[in-house]
């Protein structure tokens, strides 16, 4: 089951423009990761957000967590048409390893 | 170090066949996950091994089952296989398989179910 639901599912913008990705999960959570797949590939590691901070930033990528509205935002910034993928939010919803995915938001960026 | 890997990277099967899928962990990661993506379910989590035994179970068939080797490789098995099970199998490594850990991916094997 997907605990993660993200916004928008897809997203089409121009090089140099900020794209802003959203993800709503239901239960409490210790952190929340977003990876980017592209084309059907593996899964890369962007950013893990632990519950008790409230924004990350690595490069040109911004990450947010609300935990009171369950809900998470990664800013890519300056984008680029290298950045068209798919970004997934993915929470550990239970105890153990395991992850919970979001369905995914679809990035296009046009050079 | 050398990332996640995952062999094969395609396979064909016929419906009623059994596959085997292999995992290489990043050297020195003792948990790997196994994931299953396809178009309608999305990414859905299969299971779990750390030090050669299963800690966490996903909700899929007993025809899904998976083994970890002394030196942390590990293989899933799909058994009588379905249409259903086409879908991109990935495999994810962590150094101790604790929450507060990144999960590093594999390339994922594509089967495709005929």
């Amino acid at each position: 089951s997907q605990q993660g639901e993200e916004d928008p599912q897809a997203l089409s913008i121009q090089e140099g423009e900020n794209a802003t990705m959203n993800c709503s999960y239901k239960t409490s959570i210790n952190n929340l990761q977003w990876y980017r797949q592209n084309s059907g590939r593996g899964l890369v590691h962007l950013i893990l957000i632990r519950s008790n901070e409230r924004e990350k930033h690595s490069g040109r990528l911004r990450v947010t967590l609300d935990t009171s509205k369950k809900s998470s935002s990664l800013l890519i910034t300056a984008s680029r048409a290298a950045d068209t993928a798919s970004y997934f939010c993915a929470t550990d919803e239970n105890a153990g390893n395991m992850l919970t995915f979001g369905g995914g938001t679809r990035l296009m960026v046009k050079p | 170090k050398a990332g996640v890997t995952q062999t094969p990277r395609y396979l064909i099967k016929t419906r009623g066949q059994q596959v085997t899928l292999s995992c290489s962990p990043i050297s020195g990661h003792r948990s790997v996950s196994w994931y299953q993506q396809t178009p309608g379910q999305g990414l859905q989590f299969l299971f779990e091994y750390f030090s050669e035994t299963q800690r966490n179970k996903g909700n899929f068939p007993g025809r899904f089952s998976g083994r970890q080797f002394s030196n942390s490789r590990s293989e899933m098995n799909v058994s009588t296989l379905e249409l259903g099970d086409s879908a991109l199998y990935l495999c994810a490594s962590s150094p101790a398989g604790t929450r507060q850990e990144t999960q590093y991916f594999g390339p994922g094997t594509r089967l495709l179910v005929l």
